[in-house]
């Protein structure tokens, strides 16, 4: 079974730019996390989706930050525009919406904003 | 406020050694207390979970005890290896809602 998949791995851009990065979770399940892992740190909750909603979004920095996930399976995280301090990992995991409580994290994208 | 709180930072020890490292939570609600393996440039992997009706769990060399009344947590770590040196994060939850702490990097001397 194929895990939870990110692109890019990498990317370096200038502050005031937009990025993207993409999700593919696990086949099946219906729950999908977005996090920010800065260095040295745990992981911080940015959006959580059940199935194409998005029911947790609190600490999503709407002014610039922006997810989808339209039909229920991958999603995309944006930012626009990047500024210095979104230097980070971010993280996607996804989790069933069965009994089991355990998420399955992707490898994350490290952006790099100069 | 922050909802888990982790300790130590950082943690060095000989092989062989048991490390422990300790994770404390603030909302009694809390049914679901994780502990995640993370590698440098990999994304956290689940090592071990607990439930709150249950004081100890072990999987292998790794041990969670769980002291529900003071809202502790702890891994401990058996053995250890090389290969063990990796961050470590504890998280908390209810349902499909998480709370990670900062992590502990956890270094094992041959």
């Amino acid at each position: 079974e194929a895990g939870v998949v990110q692109s890019p791995r990498y990317k370096i851009i200038e502050k005031k730019q937009p990025v993207a990065f993409w999700c593919n979770p696990i086949s099946g399940h219906n729950t999908l996390y977005w996090y920010r892992q800065n260095l040295g740190q745990g992981p911080e909750l940015l959006i959580r989706y059940e199935n194409e909603e998005a029911v947790d979004d609190s600490q999503l920095p709407k002014d610039r930050f922006s997810a989808e996930r339209l039909k229920g399976v991958d999603s995309t995280l944006k930012i626009q525009p990047a500024e210095l301090g979104d230097s980070a990992v971010y993280l996607c995991a996804s989790k069933t919406s069965g009994a089991s409580n355990e998420q399955f994290f992707g490898p994350g994208t490290r952006l790099t904003v100069l | 406020q922050q909802q888990v709180k982790q300790s130590p930072q950082s943690l060095i020890v000989q092989k062989g050694g048991i490390p422990i490292i300790n994770c404390a939570y603030e909302n009694t609600a809390f049914d679901y207390f994780p502990w995640y393996q993370q590698f440098p440039g990999k994304g956290p992997a689940l090592l071990i979970a607990i439930r709150p009706d249950v004081s100890e769990k072990k999987e292998g060399r790794f041990t969670i005890s769980f002291n529900k009344s003071a809202k502790q947590f702890s891994l401990h770590i058996m053995d250890s290896q090389p290969g063990d040196s990796a961050t470590y994060f504890c998280a908390a939850g209810r349902g499909n809602q998480f709370y990670f702490g900062t992590g502990t990097s956890l270094t094992v001397i041959p």
